[in-house]
């Protein structure tokens, strides 16, 4: 079955640096990686998807890139801000009718 | 839209009592899922539903935990006996989809078993 790596378990950089996540996957089948934040005491939210079709998408400071042919995706956060600290939750789906695989979690720690 | 509702939202109780937990899902979602989130094993899927069957349920740890959802509108997730090793963070999600599109959380039961 699908398996999901995801590193660092916890990050920290300066206000107004960029953080780095990224996730590796098993199955070359997998075709949908969302990524989640969830801030302390709170529910995980998505924040960006992507499709195994696209190999890039921005959406203002967060982007999410793909490597099919190395199975991994990363998550990249520019300009960070304080409210950016949480843990944030990779994912991959095998294929449309199997469940999403969620990997362990990136606390990432803003620093002022 | 309201969300996923989930209650209660804390439940203190002795080990060896029932507890419940209930969930909503948003109002068109085929698909419901019961997670378990630790420190120690993150976040765990323990069983999804679709159109009100039970599809996957493997991740329930034992015997002692049970879901249903009678309706397209409600579902339950009930451990009996609860220990305190059941003590966790059980959140509820919603999709249109198992595993294309995005699922939507509920607030999520803060569990503590004495």
């Amino acid at each position: 079955g699908e398996n999901v790596e995801q590193h660092p378990s916890t990050l920290s950089v300066q206000e107004g640096d960029s953080a780095v996540i990224k996730c590796t996957y098993s199955d070359s089948a997998s075709n949908y990686f969302p990524w989640y934040k969830q801030e302390l005491g709170k529910r995980p939210q998505l924040i960006i998807d992507i499709r195994s079709n696209v190999g890039e998408k921005k959406d203002q400071r967060i982007a999410v890139t793909l490597n099919k042919t190395a199975k991994h995706f990363s998550l990249h956060i520019t300009e960070t801000q304080p409210e950016d600290s949480a843990v944030y939750f990779c994912a991959a789906t095998p294929n449309r009718d199997d469940k999403i695989i969620f990997g362990k979690g990136t606390r990432l720690h803003i620093l002022p | 839209d309201a969300g996923v509702i989930q209650s209660p939202r804390h439940e203190v109780t002795e080990m060896g009592q029932e507890v419940t937990l209930r969930c909503k899902p948003i109002s068109g979602h085929d698909y419901l899922f019961w997670y378990r989130q630790t420190m120690m094993r993150g976040l765990e899927l323990l069983i999804y539903f679709n159109n009100n069957v039970p599809i996957d349920d493997s991740g329930m740890p034992e015997d002692r935990f049970s879901a249903k959802m009678p309706n397209a509108s409600f579902s339950t997730l009930k451990i009996q006996p609860s220990e305190p090793r059941d003590s966790a963070v059980y959140f509820c999600a919603s999709s249109t989809d198992v595993g294309d599109q995005p699922q939507h959380f509920g607030d999520g039961t803060r569990l503590s078993i004495l």
